[in-house]
């Protein structure tokens, strides 16, 4: 059984460009969570999606971020017009739907740098 | 304010002795701590999870008590070796209608052979 994938591993956008971050959550796992992780900080919580739901966005910047988690496919952390603010690891966990998140499985992360 | 506190300068200790960390927090009423290791360019992989109404957890060499009085957790590794060393995060989990994790900052565990 293969853990969260997270695409790419790395990342390297120049301020204005779109960052697109994909997240495959582990078999059976219907719950998605985006973290980001700046430097010398520690883990912040920035959204928390079912399947075609988004159920909690209260860390998510109003503005240049999206996420989703279509039916089918990968969950999505969309980043527009990136600043170099936005350079950090960001990471996505999934659970099951039987444990309501109370062990999350992290992916490996994707590291955005912007230039 | 809300906050969480973990060590943030670096524990070091010798191969075969306990290492402790501790977190702190104030002004959160967590359902549930949990305890994650972090490998540098790494995800945090889960440890040990305590709840509210439980004062102590462990887990092979791993021991995690949680005073809700103090708001205080501490995190023993006993007969810690080298492969021990990472940064260790305490987060909080909050009942907010879904298990949302809030992190400390994590502390840097260096043993030493």
């Amino acid at each position: 059984n293969a853990g969260v994938m997270q695409n790419p591993r790395h990342l390297v956008r120049r301020r204005g460009q779109e960052a697109r971050l994909r997240c495959s959550p582990m078999k059976g796992h219907s719950h998605v969570y985006w973290y980001r992780q700046l430097p010398e900080e520690g883990l912040k919580f920035m959204v928390y999606l079912q399947k075609e739901n988004i159920i909690d966005e209260s860390g998510m910047p109003k503005e240049r971020f999206s996420a989703e988690f279509p039916k089918e496919g990968p969950s999505i952390l969309r980043i527009q017009q990136v600043v170099r603010g936005d350079s950090a690891a960001y990471f996505c966990a999934s659970s099951p739907p039987s444990r309501g998140g109370y062990e999350q499985y992290f992916g490996p992360g994707t590291r955005l740098t912007v230039t | 304010s809300q906050k969480i506190e973990q060590n943030s300068e670096a524990l070091n200790i010798q191969e075969g002795k306990t290492a402790t960390l501790t977190c702190n927090y104030t002004n959160y009423s967590p359902a549930y701590l949990q305890w994650y290791r972090q490998d540098p360019g790494r995800g945090p992989v889960f440890l040990l999870l305590i709840r509210e109404n439980e004062k102590e957890k462990r887990k092979e060499r791993l021991k995690v008590t949680f005073d809700t009085t103090l708001k205080q957790s501490l995190f023993h590794i006993t007969a810690s070796q080298p492969a021990d060393s990472a940064t260790y995060l305490c987060a909080l989990v909050m009942n907010t209608g879904f298990q949302k994790l809030v992190f400390g900052t994590g502390t840097r565990l260096l043993v030493s052979p």
